[in-house]
């Protein structure tokens, strides 16, 4: 069965810190994606990045990296120079291969990222 | 470029109620996808809607339906609710882009 997983229900970190935040994968497919997204207090679910299974460099985007390791099926989540507004929970979701899941994603049980000032 | 917007925002109702949610994806999106989010079970997936048609569908029994429009805007909907139905309902939207999903602010249904 396809599964994300991530092991760190709460975590703390001093601001401008880089944090790096864990999950998990377990799939028999060849080709998927794995997202992060950030889900603040008010409820809405804010895209952080994307890693396709094929992609040899690892994903950047601005503070955002995702560190892809697909032999050891992870794919963590590094937040470097962490700012107070990076409160939040965070989600590591995977899209399964096939077109027809190109709307689904499988979501872990999510960190929350408590920044310290 | 609007996001994608959900309405209502908040919704209470009673056991045994329907409830009807909107969600209106970004401009030129085709793909709808609904999920439930409660404390226990986490970010659960519906159903997924692509040009009017269900293509995908999670497993959550019958009384969780929808629809999707000419316009792509979808509906969801659920009948005789349940106290469990209590949950944060969130809608993404996406051009079909395997690495795309953008989703709305949600709505809070709870059922008393």
């Amino acid at each position: 069965a396809q599964k994300i997983t991530q092991t760190q229900p709460g975590m703390f970190v001093q601001e401008k810190e880089a944090v790096t935040l864990d999950c998990t994968y377990d799939t028999s497919d060849q080709s998927y994606g794995l997202f992060w997204y950030k889900q603040p207090s008010s409820g809405e679910m804010i895209f952080l990045i994307y890693q396709g299974s094929y992609d040899e460099q690892n994903a950047t985007e601005g503070r955002y990296s995702l560190n892809f390791q697909k032999a050891r099926k992870s794919a963590n989540l590094v937040i470097s120079a962490s700012q107070l507004g990076d409160s939040a929970m965070y989600f590591c979701a995977m899209r399964p291969s096939g077109s027809s899941n190109t709307g689904k994603l499988i979501f872990g049980q999510g960190t929350t990222l408590q920044v310290k000032p | 470029k609007a996001g994608v917007t959900q309405t209502p925002r908040y919704l209470i109702k009673t056991r045994g109620q329907q409830v009807t949610l909107s969600c209106s994806p970004i401009s030129g999106h085709r793909s709808v996808s609904w999920y439930q989010q409660t404390p226990g079970q986490g970010l659960q997936f519906l159903f997924e809607y692509f040009s009017e048609t269900q293509r995908n569908k999670g497993n959550f029994p019958g009384r969780f339906s929808g629809r999707q429009f000419s316009n792509s805007r979808s509906e969801m909907n659920v009948s005789t609710l349940e106290l469990g139905d209590s949950a944060l309902y969130l809608c993404a939207s996406s051009s079909g882009k395997f690495y795309e999903q953008y989703f709305g602010p949600g709505t809070r249904l709870t059922v008393t």
